[in-house]
């Protein structure tokens, strides 16, 4: 079975630090991984997918096959990167797998 | 370009009532359809999805169903609402095989009381 696994329900940062935000999963294959982000009143939207490698608003994740990861990471938060953050996984039936999530406030 | 439409809003509902939410996709043919159930704490929990008219399959056993009764309309349904179906529903669509990035819906808040 397919699982993801968003360790911190809540992570709080002050505008300026660094911010990683843990993903893990479980699956036998060969994952596809997204982060999908939730800002306050708007849509649940897709943030980056791994397949992209691609930086999106100064975000980043690489997939680790060997610990099974997935982090976002970015170098400097901004407060209106404050959202919720959902760790997502393809797997068995083309289906999408969500984490827990994770709330992300950035303080100034 | 695709949108996806979800109603009611907000809805609350006594114990045992029953529930229909309706979502419509616009823009696109043959979407698959999918229903989440988003609790707090709880993340993104999967309940139908859907690859055509009157395909239906249930991730989770419970009170709710679900039908497709036209390509780009999915409804969210009970018989019997309990106080454990409070939370926010979200609809989603995405493209065919392989396209796996979905688009969400505004969401329904649901509060049974």
């Amino acid at each position: 079975a397919q699982r993801v696994t968003q360790p911190e329900k809540l992570l709080s940062v002050f505008k300026g630090a660094p911010v990683e935000l843990k993903c893990n999963y479980s699956y036998s294959g060969s994952p596809e991984l997204f982060w999908y982000v939730q800002y306050s009143r708007q849509r649940l939207q897709l943030l980056l997918r791994h397949i992209s490698r691609e930086s999106i608003k100064g975000f980043t994740a690489d997939l680790n096959k060997g610990e099974t990861s997935f982090h976002l990471k970015k170098p400097f938060a901004q407060e209106e990167d404050s959202a919720m953050y959902y760790c997502a996984l393809v797997g068995a039936g083309n289906m999408l797998t969500f984490g827990g999530g994770t709330r992300l406030m950035v303080k100034p | 370009s695709q949108t996806i439409h979800q109603w009611p809003a907000t809805l609350v509902q006594p114990v045992g009532s029953p529930l229909s939410l309706e979502c419509t996709v616009e823009g696109t043919s043959n979407p698959n359809l999918y229903w989440y159930r988003q609790a707090a704490g709880r993340g993104l929990q999967l309940l139908f999805y859907s690859v055509g008219i009157g395909q239906i399959s249930s991730e989770v056993p419970q009170n709710l169903s679900a039908s497709r009764p036209q390509d780009r309309q999915f409804i969210l349904s009970s018989k019997k609402l309990l106080l454990s179906d409070s939370g926010f529903y979200l609809c989603a669509w995405s493209g065919g095989t392989g396209a796996y990035e979905q688009y969400f819906g505004p969401g329904t808040r649901l509060t049974v009381t």
